[in-house]
């Protein structure tokens, strides 16, 4: 079974501050990686997809992934306190019907 | 609107009772999950189906049962040979055989065991 591992946090950063938010993962065929946001009460949502080497930017997220480290981390400029939340680190199991295996989540906290 | 819908939102329970958490969606999806989630802890999957009348147990489906006698709807039930079902447990759906990683999630239902 692949195990994805995040730092439960909780990370705090001031606003306007990058914030970084790291997963290691056991399985070295993982070939793709998501990161889920999941405010207090509320249900996860899709917010960044990455499937290669490298960064991947959307506004102001960036992805980025190492294959050769098995890790993928989670960039945030300019945080905002809106950003803070749970975020969890996912990739689809060997044999992945659709379903993923999800990390524990980081907790981010933007101070005003 | 298009979207997932659980309920109830809250629900209590004695123990040694069955409760059954609904889940419908109107996206078309083929693909149905639950998963549960505990304080401190991540997503862990309890069932799935890709296809009406058939579906998959998942990582900690003991103590679960589901049924999929319908494309919109993937009913779970909790059993009382479930130990611990004191949970938020999220119903989610995905397009057939994507493995674009976007599960589309219900609002959830927490349950509580007096």
């Amino acid at each position: 079974q692949k195990e994805v591992e995040q730092n439960s946090g909780p990370l705090s950063v001031p606003e306007g501050a990058i914030a970084s938010l790291n997963c290691t993962y056991s399985d070295r065929v993982s070939q793709s990686f998501f990161w889920y946001r999941q405010y207090s009460g509320k249900s996860p949502e899709l917010i960044m997809s990455i499937y290669s080497n490298g960064d991947k930017e959307d506004g102001r997220f960036t992805a980025q992934l190492n294959k050769a480290s098995q890790y993928v981390s989670l960039l945030i400029r300019d945080s905002q306190p809106s950003d803070s939340a749970t975020y969890l680190c996912a990739t689809p199991p060997r044999g992945s019907q659709g379903n993923l295996i999800f990390g524990k989540g980081t907790k981010l906290s933007v101070k005003p | 609107d298009g979207g997932i819908t659980q309920s109830p939102k809250y629900l209590f329970r004695k123990e040694g009772q069955n409760v059954t958490l609904s889940c419908e969606q109107n996206l078309n999806h083929d693909a149905m999950y639950w998963y549960r989630q505990d304080p401190g802890q991540g997503l862990r999957l309890i069932y799935y189906s890709q296809i009406v009348n058939d579906f998959q147990k998942g990582d900690i489906a003991e103590g679960y049962s589901v049924s999929r006698e319908k494309k919109e709807s993937f009913p779970l039930t909790v059993t009382s040979a479930q130990k611990n079902p004191t949970a938020f447990y999220l119903c989610a759906s995905s397009m057939a055989g994507g493995n674009t990683g976007e599960l589309f999630f219900g609002e959830g239902s927490r349950l509580t065991v007096l």
